[in-house]
C-alpha cells in the first residue's frame, strides 16, 4: 500500500536556525510529490511539485529537494511567520484501477519558530 | 482568481441529522476533490471528479456519504444520518486536467453532537 511518513512530528526552532523536514515515501511509482503548508484552522496552501529524483524547488527560505525514496523540506534562518504545519503528499502513477487523481498524506511536522 | 471557496465554514449539528457542504472549485479547473482531515492527520482522500463524472471513491465515503457535481461546476458533499465519528475538517481541492497541483479551499469545520 501506498505510504508517506513525516518526520519529525514537531520541531521547535530558533528565528535564524535552519533545518530540514524528513518525507519518505512508498509507492508503486511516484508521479508527482507536493508539499504543501497548513495554519491552524486553515485548508492547504500549495508550495512545491516535484517529479523526479534530483530536482530542486526553492522559495523564498524554503527549498524542497527529492530522491528515489524521500524528499526534504529545507528551511533557512526561519522567521516566526514560518510556524505552521508542513505537509507532503505523493500521487502515484494508476494501478489497481486507481486514476490519477488522489494525493496520500503524510501526517504533517509541525514546526515552531520563535524570536 | 479568487480561490476555491467553501460553505459553510462550521456546522455544529446533532447526531442522526443529515448536512450539505457546498465547494466552488476555481473557475476553469474540471477537477475537484473532497478531503476528510481530522485533528492531527493529514487529508485523507474521500472522492474526485472530472467535469461532472465521480471518477474514483475512496472506502472512506460509505453509503451515508454522497457528494455531485452537477454540470461540472460547483460540488455538494452529503452526510446523511450523522454519527460523532463524522466530526472532521471537510477539504475540498480543484485542478486543472492538465495539471498536477491541487489547490484547496478553506475546509469545512463539522462537529456532531
Amino acid at each position: 500500500e501506498d505510504q508517506v511518513t513525516q518526520s519529525p512530528e514537531a520541531l521547535r526552532l530558533q528565528e535564524g536556525e535552519s533545518s530540514s523536514l524528513n518525507c519518505s515515501y512508498t509507492v508503486s511509482g511516484l508521479r508527482g510529490l507536493f508539499w504543501y503548508r497548513q495554519d491552524p484552522g486553515k485548508g492547504p496552501e500549495f508550495l512545491f511539485t516535484l517529479y523526479s529524483a534530483g530536482e530542486e524547488k526553492e522559495k523564498e527560505r524554503l527549498k524542497a529537494t527529492l530522491t528515489k525514496k524521500e524528499s526534504f523540506l529545507h528551511i533557512t534562518a526561519p522567521k516566526p511567520e514560518d510556524s505552521a504545519t508542513y505537509l507532503c503528499a505523493v500521487q502515484a502513477t494508476a494501478d489497481r484501477g486507481s486514476t490519477l487523481g488522489r494525493l496520500y498524506f503524510g501526517r504533517g511536522t509541525q514546526l515552531t519558530v520563535w524570536p | 482568481d479568487t480561490g476555491v471557496s467553501q460553505n459553510p465554514r462550521h456546522k455544529i449539528t446533532k447526531r442522526g441529522q443529515n448536512v450539505t457542504f457546498r465547494c466552488d472549485p476555481i473557475s476553469e479547473h474540471n477537477r475537484l476533490y473532497w478531503y476528510r482531515q481530522t485533528l492531527g492527520q493529514g487529508p485523507e482522500f474521500l472522492t474526485y471528479f472530472q467535469n461532472e463524472a465521480q471518477l474514483e471513491k475512496s472506502r472512506l465515503l460509505s453509503d451515508r456519504f454522497s457528494a455531485e457535481r452537477p454540470k461540472g461546476s460547483f460540488s455538494t458533499l452529503e452526510i446523511q444520518r450523522t454519527e460523532q465519528g463524522d466530526s472532521a475538517m471537510y477539504l475540498c481541492a480543484s485542478s486543472l486536467q492538465t495539471s498536477r497541483e491541487q489547490y484547496f479551499g478553506p475546509g469545512t469545520r463539522l462537529t456532531v453532537t
